[in-house]
């Protein structure tokens, strides 16, 4: 079945650092990449996206691009910020019925940004 | 209102209670799903809803029993609960084709079983 990997947390960095945060797939069939975030407290709110191979999806300064070669969804940020401490999701899409798609999640991995 | 809501926000119950979560989407969407977040555990498909009929069910105990009677409101029924039932349950909804525009998640309710 579907899988998604994604670096062990938690991450520690100064403000300012850049981030990278690892996601590799496996999947049968050509599905949609996403990175979800979810900040203390709260639900999943979906950060970035991309639906084919090569494209880049890009939100608030985050990037990540569709490498099916690879099969990876990296997230990366050039500069974070205190207020981007949060649990980032790597997540695959694949169909589960009709109308509707079932949404693979990473573990998750729990990002600190420090003063 | 808009988005996914889901009530209540926090919950305990002892294991003998009944008692159901709500989630109410109006964002037009016609799949909803059920998922649960435990600690140190990926996030866990429970149910999925496509146009108010049940397309997976992912071998969830049968304590928990999902009703969705409309496309803008699921419910998850709970009854003989467990302490490891414990978690932040959480809600989503998608247009058809959720393939490409992801789901939307509601804040969650945070179940604590006594």
């Amino acid at each position: 079945g579907d899988s998604v990997t994604q670096m062990e947390g938690p991450v520690t960095l100064s403000e300012e650092a850049f981030l990278t945060i690892n996601c590799t797939y496996t999947a049968t069939g050509y599905p949609s990449l996403f990175w979800y975030v979810q900040y203390p407290g709260e639900g999943l709110q979906l950060l970035l996206k991309a639906t084919k191979a090569d494209d880049k999806g890009s939100n608030k300064g985050f990037e990540a691009t569709y490498r099916k070669e690879t099969t990876s969804f990296h997230l990366e940020k050039g500069s974070v910020q205190v207020s981007d401490s949060a649990v980032y999701f790597c997540a695959l899409s694949d169909r589960a019925g009709a109308g509707s798609y079932q949404l693979t999640f990473g573990k998750g991995t729990k990002l600190s940004v420090i003063p | 209102e808009t988005g996914v809501t889901q009530t209540p926000r926090h919950l305990v119950m002892g294991m003998t209670n009944k008692k159901s979560l709500k989630c109410e989407q109006h964002l037009g969407h016609n799949a909803m799903y059920w998922y649960k977040q435990s600690a140190k555990k990926p996030l866990e498909l429970m149910f999925v809803y496509s146009l108010e009929e049940r397309v997976e069910n992912n071998s969830v105990p049968s304590r928990f029993s999902p009703e969705c009677p409309n496309s803008s409101h699921l419910f998850l029924h709970l009854h003989t609960l467990q302490p490891e039932d414990s978690a932040l349950y959480l809600c989503a909804s998608s247009q058809e084709g959720g393939s490409l525009y992801g789901y939307t998640f509601g804040s969650g309710t945070r179940l604590t079983v006594v």
